[in-house]
């Protein structure tokens, strides 16, 4: 049983640029969220995807963007990069069914230059 | 607005020895807790997770944890650490929202060194 995968696992870009980060869920989880995790921090919540839909949105900038495919494998992406965007991206997917787990991914180290 | 507070941010311990990691959460309402570990350059592991009932849990690696409403603390214990158990340790409370979906508000981190 396949567990959450991402890619790519490392990513350098400058300022200004724009990235998209991928997300598959665990085997039988339909929720994808997204958690930011900078470096000396615990993760913070970006948004939450179900049936293809934003649900939840953290206090984050409208420069971070995602989406859900049927499939409900997921993508964030960010434009205009900033400096303070360097961070480690994690994806966890989870089952909508009541109050489930969350089991993350190995997570994306994105640098910005 | 939950948070979650673990106030040390370094614990180093002899391989061996007992260990107790401290968590303390705000919440309004009964909390579903939770402890995560994560390798250097990885990932999130879930050790244990608290939902309702008894308030002693048992995870993997050995590890458990004990929900105490009156102190509105989750500490994570492990009665004799080993060496691959050098990690940093998260908790986390998650929050249920109005609008559908849930989301984990995480501590700060607790990182761990195990001396030999």
């Amino acid at each position: 049983d396949a567990g959450v995968t991402q890619s790519p696992t490392h990513l350098i870009k400058t300022r200004g640029q724009q990235v998209t980060l991928r997300c598959s869920p665990k085997s039988g989880h339909d929720t994808v969220s997204w958690y930011q995790q900078a470096l000396g921090q615990g993760p913070q919540f970006i948004f939450q995807y179900y049936e293809e839909e934003e649900r939840q949105r953290g206090n984050f900038p409208d420069r971070f963007s995602g989406h859900q495919f049927p499939n409900y494998s997921s993508e964030l992406n960010v434009n205009a990069l900033l400096l303070g965007d360097s961070a480690l991206y994690l994806c966890a997917s989870s089952s909508r069914t009541g109050i489930e787990t969350q089991y993350f991914g190995p997570g994306t180290r994105l640098l910005v230059l | 607005a939950q948070s979650v507070t673990q106030p040390d941010i370094h614990i180093t311990v002899s391989e061996g020895a007992s260990l107790e990691l401290r968590c303390n959460y705000s919440y309004g309402a009964t909390p579903y807790l939770f402890w995560y570990v994560q390798s250097p350059g990885q990932g999130l592991q879930l050790l244990l997770k608290y939902f309702s009932g008894d308030t002693l849990v048992q995870g993997i690696k050995g590890f458990e944890a004990e929900f105490k409403r009156s102190q509105s603390s989750f500490n994570l214990r492990k009665p004799s650490v080993h060496w691959s158990d050098a990690a940093e340790y998260f908790c986390a409370v998650d929050n249920i929202l109005t609008g559908g979906g849930n989301k984990l508000t995480f501590g700060t981190g607790t990182q761990l060194k195990v001396e030999l």
